[in-house]
């Protein structure tokens, strides 16, 4: 079975500062990695993914992430953050070959303030 | 073009009362999930179907839950009867194949109320 725990709850950040928001899975078989985000009252939406070739992955809004297989972590990453990316990211995995079934890590709040 | 449409967006109801969820997936996807998101937690899948064809639903409550896909492009997710611990926000998610390398697009989902 797969799992994912997503370190740190919450996470307030200054807005133009750098973020990091940590993931780390468990899995005995080879898995593709995700962050999703989820603005308030809204759907998810994917930021990024990870199914193979290099560790570092660029998403949209300038986010990335970067899989680290020894450390089974897939931590995301902005460099500078703004306001309007104030909500919930979640990260997921898939098990190769299970048909897109996503599991999902509790989620992380991110909140920027000005 | 429309993403994937859920209706209703809230829904409160009695404990034992019947519900249902209605999900449009975006045109052209052939697989449909739906997932259920509790307070304070990650989605959880409840089941995916191929098509009319649900593949797994290894995950739904089956003595109150049910699902259907007629005709392979909207669904109906139903609980009868509902139960206190089943508030909570009901996604459904579309792909256009099984293959997680296509992106999995979610609709806005329906945030369910059982008092």
């Amino acid at each position: 079975a797969q799992s994912v725990t997503q370190l740190d709850s919450q996470v307030p950040v200054f807005e133009e500062a750098p973020v990091e928001l940590r993931c780390n899975y468990s899995s005995s078989v080879s898995v593709y990695l995700f962050w999703y985000v989820q603005y308030p009252n809204q759907g998810l939406q994917l930021l990024l993914k990870y199914l193979s070739g290099s560790t570092l992955v660029k998403g949209i809004n300038g986010f990335e992430a970067e899989f680290n297989k020894s450390q089974t972590s897939f931590h995301l990453r902005k460099p500078s953050v703004h306001i309007s990316d104030t909500a919930e990211y979640f990260c997921a995995v898939s098990r190769v070959g299970s048909q897109g079934n996503l599991i999902f890590g509790k989620g992380t709040k991110l909140s920027v303030k000005p | 073009e429309a993403g994937v449409v859920q209706s209703p967006r809230y829904k409160i109801i009695e404990k034992k009362q019947p519900v249902a969820f209605w999900c449009n997936p975006i045109s052209g996807h052939n697989t449909l999930y739906w997932y259920r998101q509790n307070l304070g937690q990650g989605p959880e899948l409840l089941i995916r179907y191929e098509n009319e064809e649900a593949v797994d639903d290894s995950q739904l409550p089956k003595d109150r839950f049910s699902a259907e896909r007629l005709k392979g492009v909207d669904s109906t997710l139903k609980i009868q009867p509902a139960e206190l611990g089943d508030s909570a926000v009901y996604l459904c998610a579309s792909t256009l194949g099984g293959d997680m390398n296509t992106e999995a697009f979610f609709g806005q989902g329906t945030r369910l109320t059982v008092v």
